[in-house]
């Protein structure tokens, strides 16, 4: 399966801490994206990195791709109570299908 | 704002009775997507249309039918819900196919309850 794996489940932070959560996946892809989910709604795209780039950064937001690992890390800095939320990555497959496949996610509580 | 619209954003139904929920979206994207997520799980590909042309996950059941009548709208059938149909139901939309480029844009869900 393709699907990527986050790591960890849950992470509880302090407000200003840093998060970090990892993403393993099994097959080449294409590219690797992250998602964020408030309880109960729908998914937000936060940022899409090629499979040709190693870092991307998006405002307190920096992700990293390491294709020989087939991993990802998303690293949110200075944390807020309003980053808690469930992040989910998701891989679009090599050879440009339309389908991404999601892992089942990190569910990330930032406490004030 | 263009947006991704989903109606209703509750839907309760009774076993076996066929529901439908809505989605429309303002962004003339040429994809749409519909995505079953149970609790704590990841999203799961149910189908997709590209403009007119419908493409179905081979492990979606046959319980479950769409339709895109314009650009803008695409329903979601279940012909007979059973209760571990109970789940959201997330629409998305992408500019075209190649997810080399495309994010997905999401609506904020229907959660389906079936008693």
């Amino acid at each position: 399966s393709q699907q990527g794996e986050e790591d960890p489940q849950a992470l509880s932070i302090q407000e200003g801490e840093n998060a970090t959560m990892n993403c393993s996946y099994k097959t080449s892809i294409n590219n690797l994206q992250w998602y964020r989910q408030n309880s109960g709604r729908g998914l937000v795209h936060l940022i899409l990195i090629r499979s040709n780039e190693r870092e991307k950064h998006s405002g307190r937001l920096r992700v990293t791709l390491d294709t020989s690992k087939k991993s990802s890390s998303l690293l949110i800095t200075a944390s807020r109570a309003a980053d808690t939320a469930s992040y989910f990555c998701a891989t679009g497959r090599k050879g440009g299908s339309e389908k991404l496949v999601f892992g089942k996610g990190t569910k990330l509580t930032v406490n004030p | 704002d263009a947006m991704v619209i989903q109606n209703p954003r509750y839907q309760v139904t009774q076993f076996g009775k066929p529901v439908t929920l809505s989605c429309s979206q303002t962004l003339n994207h040429n994809v749409m997507y519909w995505y079953q997520q149970k609790s704590s799980q990841a999203p799961k590909l149910l189908f997709h249309y590209y403009d007119k042309d419908f493409n179905n996950e081979a492990d979606t059941p046959d319980n479950f039918q769409s339709r895109r009548p314009n650009t803008s709208f695409c329903f979601l059938d279940i012909r007979s819900p059973g209760l571990g149909d109970a789940a959201m139901y997330l629409c998305a939309t992408s500019r075209d196919l190649d997810s080399s480029y495309n994010e997905q844009f999401f609506g904020p869900g229907t959660r389906l309850t079936v008693l």
